[in-house]
């Protein structure tokens, strides 16, 4: 089984529409981040927690909202989605492993498009 | 605006020659430098990270990092149509040791 998942894998969805993109892991790590991607624009951090009681905006976190269920759960709303929200969007672990840095690893990705 | 930098390419290079793709960012005090590949519509899969300067080798991958002119290099001796994916280069900026800040990457192809 897969160390990061993400559902749903596809979605596409209205403009005005709430919408939750959802991220377990298995991993057991402490830190989880949300990102999206854009063709030219790269991967750009939304919000990120290093723990169920600590959220921290990125920097394109407007028009957005998370919620860190557990360790292993962090979920990624748009509260009213938008066009310019269709996108690839990533959740990412990381922990301060043996390497003696911070590895993040990616889950397979959810495309959303927003029509 | 921290910033890293990446020719978005492509870069095209003949099956079993170096590839070899470069990055430069903008904060000095910059701590861990990681280089990940995606192939398109998949997911961001690490490669290889650096924080000492000098060259890191990883079999076909070496990584090279040098701070005092603010760049870090990833060389793929051998290269095979397999590599060809975008390459992203991704840096933990002072204070910030699990946030990374991503470059828009750089596409490869490897041509037969």
């Amino acid at each position: 089984d897969a160390d990061v998942t993400q559902t749903p894998r596809n979605r596409i969805t209205k403009t005005g529409k709430r919408i939750m993109l959802e991220c377990s892991q298995t991993k057991g790590h402490d830190r989880m981040y949300w990102y999206r991607q854009d063709p030219g624009l790269g991967l750009r951090l939304i919000y990120y927690s290093f723990d169920v009681k600590d959220i921290n905006k990125g920097e394109i976190s407007d028009g957005y909202s998370v919620s860190r269920q557990a360790q292993a759960k962090f979920s990624l709303s748009l509260e009213s989605a938008i066009p310019n929200q269709t996108a690839l969007y990533f959740c990412a672990t990381s922990d301060f492993g043996t390497s003696g840095t911070y590895e993040q690893y990616f889950g397979p990705g959810t495309r959303l498009t927003v029509t | 605006q921290k910033e890293v930098e990446q020719n978005s390419g492509p870069l095209s290079v003949p099956e079993g020659a170096i590839a070899s793709l470069n990055c430069t960012y903008s904060d000095r005090g910059s701590q861990s430098f990681f280089w990940y590949r995606q192939y398109s519509g998949k997911s961001p899969e690490l490669i290889m990270f650096i924080y000492s300067n000098g060259d890191k080798e990883d079999g076909r991958f070496t990584a090279q990092l040098n701070k005092a002119s603010q760049y870090v290099s990833l060389l793929i001796r051998d290269s095979q149509p397999s590599d060809s994916a975008t390459y992203l280069c991704a840096v933990s900026f002072t204070g910030t040791a699990s946030k990374l800040t991503f470059g828009t990457g750089t596409r490869l192809q490897v041509t037969l």
